[in-house]
């Protein structure tokens, strides 16, 4: 397996743009997770899915993010319209289980780093 | 407040030589303790899960410790390699599903 992929690697844009992030879990995963990570506040849930359905958004900052998971497959982070403060790493990360699991693995992606300038 | 603290911060350590990296967590109701690791760039990597009723695990030169009643973990890392430079993040489970991070210790490895 491939891992958690996720697209892009680097985004640079400037305030007021819309943003998407994309993640594609491992297959067979049935809750996909969206983190952001900053050197300040360090990871932070923003929103996690089980089952394509979204079970706890209440990382996400405020209305201009929002999240869909429209398969099993596929998710996106969206942020419009972005500001320099949303600039941080976005980690999308999948797991079997919840991770109230002792013995279940939550698996991280590489990241998308985003700069809003 | 459910939180994680983790000391030191940033520590620096000869090549062979052994470190201790300490996690203390305020969470309720607590489900496990899992240590990651973070190499620049990357995403975090699973190290360890440690439920309540485990005192130590290890993975290879890495081994983890809980002691559930004073709510501390500690990661101590065996004969450090180069590799082994990265950030190492605590994470306490608990609730439905909530995860709290700390946020890391650095380790620098130097020849």
């Amino acid at each position: 397996d491939a891992g958690v992929i996720q697209s892009p690697r680097h985004e640079v844009t400037e305030m007021g743009q819309e943003v998407t992030l994309r993640c594609k879990p491992i297959s067979g995963h049935d809750y996909l997770f969206w983190y952001r990570q900053t050197m300040m506040r360090g990871l932070e849930l923003l929103i996690y899915f089980n089952n394509n359905v979204p079970i706890d958004d209440s990382g996400m900052p405020e209305d201009r993010f929002s999240a869909k998971m429209p398969n099993a497959s596929f998710s996106t982070l969206k942020i419009q319209p972005s500001e320099p403060r949303d600039s941080a790493v976005y980690f999308c990360a999948s797991s079997l289980r919840g991770p109230i699991s002792g013995a279940n693995v939550l698996t991280f992606g590489a990241g998308s780093r985003l700069t809003v300038l | 407040k459910n939180q994680v603290e983790q000391s030191p911060q940033s520590l620096i350590i000869l090549e062979g030589k052994n470190c201790t990296l300490q996690c203390n967590y305020t969470v309720s109701p607590f489900s496990n303790l899992r240590w990651y690791k973070q190499d620049t760039g990357r995403g975090p990597v699973s190290l360890t899960i440690m439920t309540f009723s485990e005192n130590t695990k290890s993975n290879g030169r890495y081994t983890a410790t809980l002691d559930a009643d004073t709510k501390q973990s500690s990661l101590h890392i065996t004969a450090s390699q180069l590799s082994d430079s990265a950030s190492y993040i605590c994470v306490a489970v608990y609730g439905n599903n909530r995860l709290a991070f700390g946020k890391g210790n650095q380790v620098v490895v130097i020849p």
